[in-house]
């Protein structure tokens, strides 16, 4: 079975661009979450989705959003970049809606740099 | 915002040795769980422990949990070089808003294995 899949692997935008990151689950896992993370905070949870549905949030910026499709790969979006945005991006994804008794499947991350 | 703190920050050790890291953590959670991370690159997933375990093993690792104290620690026996990574603990926590898949992660636990 495949495992997690993160395109692109690295990432080099100047600050103001926006960017867009994607992220294939195993197949048949429902839920997709997003973290980041960085050198001084560490790793942050970003949002959560399962089947399309964003369930929860983390404390990020209006400018950080995400979206996930029917056939449960998820993107997400980062518009109007700044130099702190530079970390790397993880994706998880799940196969149960709770993860009281389940483990999640990280991805290798997209490196994104901010110039 | 993370859930909790990791100690030591860093450890080195011989081949051989026994290595051991302390989680702590604020709020009820669901379960716990430890992930490693080869330098920068996604995260694997080593072992959960639910909220009604003390304590776990699996190969080389032992977890115990004790949610009174509001603590866990991995022992990882007889290391390796292979060993060489950042060690991360997660929280499923309780949300009482429904279901959710978010993990609050420690600091980390940066382990160099000498051979």
């Amino acid at each position: 079975k495949a495992g997690v899949t993160q395109t692109p692997r690295y990432l080099i935008k100047t600050r103001g661009q926006q960017v867009t990151l994607s992220c294939s689950p195993i197949s048949g896992h429902r839920s997709v979450s997003w973290y980041q993370q960085t050198p001084g905070q560490g790793l942050q949870f970003l949002f959560e989705y399962f089947s399309e549905t964003q369930r929860n949030k983390g404390n990020f910026p209006g400018r950080f959003s995400g979206r996930q499709f029917s056939n449960s790969r998820s993107e997400m979006n980062v518009s109007t970049l700044e130099l702190g945005d530079s970390a790397l991006y993880l994706c998880a994804s799940s196969m149960l809606r709770d993860t009281s008794y389940n483990e999640q499947f990280f991805g290798p991350g997209t490196r994104l740099t901010v110039l | 915002s993370q859930q909790g703190e990791e100690d030591p920050q860093a450890l080195s050790i011989q081949e051989g040795e026994n290595a051991t890291m302390n989680c702590s953590y604020k709020t009820s959670i669901n379960n716990l769980q430890w992930y490693r991370q080869n330098s920068g690159r996604g995260l694997v997933h080593l072992i959960l422990i639910r909220s009604n375990e003390r304590e776990k093993h699996s190969g080389r690792l032992r977890v115990t949990l004790d949610t009174s104290k509001k603590s866990s620690s991995l022992l990882i026996t007889a290391s390796r070089a292979a060993d060489t990574a950042s060690y991360f603990c997660a929280t499923s926590v309780m949300n009482y808003g429904g279901a959710t898949n978010k993990l609050i992660f420690g600091t980390g636990t940066l382990l160099a294995v000498q051979p």
